[in-house]
């Protein structure tokens, strides 16, 4: 199963993008890049995933290098309310079965 | 949320004893999880369900069964909890069938085995 890597926490301005970085360099191809957040002790939240092409959506924008080797969650206009643990997660199928394998993810913190 | 039900919500236990947690979903989805999330380590995949009595271990599985009866329910039991499975354990569903559907995470349990 593919692993991510992922920066430990990122600081980002209230009103600004906040973009988050993952490296997922052994990825097969055909397994999707999915994100999620996790507010507080709360259950995870997905955002947003993709195979190859870029995608956008009303919370974020994911966008996925050419080798699919790395991805990068973009999220616009960031607000307090986006403080939170982003989790970069790689999901492989297998003979049917479904595996997401989460990652310690970036602690975002959206400063005033 | 997908309807996803955990209980208990919170649970003190001693060493050695058994333990049984539920994750009940009306949604009528497929696959089902279990994860644990402790400091340092993110969530990790005990064990998950592609089908009514139909499952595999994750990633840390030892210590742990689970069983699943009815598509609605699945349980994660710790025969004799130790205190190295003090944790949050969240249990999450999936529809299946497309392969761009997303899982959805039930509201979590916290566990303290003393």
């Amino acid at each position: 199963d593919a692993k991510t890597t992922q920066p430990t926490s990122m600081d980002c301005a209230e009103g600004r993008a906040a973009n988050l970085p993952c490296n997922h360099s052994t990825i097969s191809g055909n397994e999707y890049v999915y994100w999620y957040r996790q507010i507080h002790s709360q259950g995870p939240q997905y955002i947003i995933h993709g195979l190859k092409n870029n995608e956008t959506n009303e919370m974020a924008s994911l966008i996925i290098t050419e080798d699919r080797k790395s991805s990068t969650l973009i999220l616009p206009h960031a607000t307090l309310r986006d403080t939170a643990v982003y989790y970069c997660i790689v999901r492989s199928s297998t003979s049917g079965t479904y595996k997401y394998i989460f990652g310690t993810g970036t602690r975002l913190k959206v400063l005033a | 949320d997908a309807g996803i039900t955990q209980s208990p919500r919170h649970k003190v236990t001693e060493t050695g004893t058994p333990v049984t947690l539920r994750c009940h979903q009306t949604e009528n989805h497929r696959y089902m999880y279990w994860y644990r999330q402790d400091p340092g380590h993110g969530l990790r995949l005990i064990h998950y369900s592609y089908g009514v009595k139909d499952t595999d271990k994750g990633e840390v599985s030892d210590g742990y069964s689970v069983s699943r009866s009815k598509t609605e329910d699945f349980l994660l039991t710790l025969e004799s909890a130790t205190s190295s499975q003090t944790s949050v354990y969240f249990c999450a569903t999936h529809r299946g069938l497309a392969s761009y559907n997303e899982q959805f995470f039930g509201p979590g349990t916290r566990l303290t085995v003393l």
